[in-house]
């Protein structure tokens, strides 16, 4: 599976969007784009997932570049509940083994009043 | 829905004893389920992919005779952790991959070794 690099750490004031950056530039053709979050203590949480096309549901927004080298998960207005760290990963679906998600380190956000 | 739970949330133990783990997939059903631990301020760490009815297939560096795990059903696989020591005591969390090949996690399960 195609490696991925995120910002260790980012701030964002509450009530605004949240933008997090990924790439994912030796992502192949068949791989898709997860995004995770994981609050303190807590199992990671799915937020959406996509392969080309921009996604949106009622958490968040992904935005893929043409070239799927990078996106960019958008949390429309953050609140302070939003303070997690967030995994971009990329995997091949399906198989008996795969699907398998390796998480790197994340991108801790932090919501500020 | 896809809720995926842990039993039990946390657990002490005293060393050398056997830990059963169990998760389950509550509102679907799932033929792959995973296990991974967190250590403390790291990322979770794959340990092993569990298909149902047959054996788990175990990550580089996990030892499977000491990470028992059994998936007998499509709702319900187990990590036993045997001979447990101070070095296990850790954030073990599973996950269980719909149909739709999306994985919900559990809320995890905290071990302590004493």
């Amino acid at each position: 599976d195609a490696k991925t690099t995120q910002p260790p750490s980012m701030d964002c004031a509450e009530g605004r969007a949240a933008n997090l950056p990924c790439n994912h530039s030796t992502i192949s053709g068949n791989e898709y784009v997860y995004w995770y979050r994981q609050i303190h203590s807590q199992g990671p949480q799915y937020i959406i997932h996509g392969l080309k096309n921009n996604e949106t549901n009622e958490m968040a927004s992904l935005i893929i570049t043409e070239d799927r080298k990078s996106s960019t998960l958008i949390l429309p207005h953050a609140t302070l509940r939003d303070t997690a760290v967030y995994y971009c990963i990329v995997r091949v679906a399906g198989g008996n083994q795969g699907g398998k998600l390796i998480f790197g380190q994340g991108t801790e956000l932090s919501v500020k009043p | 829905g896809a809720v995926v739970s842990q039993h039990p949330s946390r657990v002490i133990c005293k060393s050398g004893t056997s830990v059963k783990i169990e998760c389950r997939s509550l509102d679907f059903q799932a033929t792959t389920m995973f296990w991974y631990r967190q250590f403390p301020k790291q990322s979770l760490m794959l340990m092993a992919t569990s298909n149902e009815g047959s054996k788990a297939t175990y990550e580089q560096g996990v030892e499977k005779d000491k990470f028992l795990i059994n998936h007998a059903s499509l709702t319900l696989s187990t990590l036993t952790v045997t001979s447990a020591h101070p070095e296990d005591s850790s954030f073990y969390i599973c996950s269980a991959k719909s149909l739709q090949e999306t994985q919900y996690f559990g809320p995890g399960t905290r071990l302590l070794v004493l």
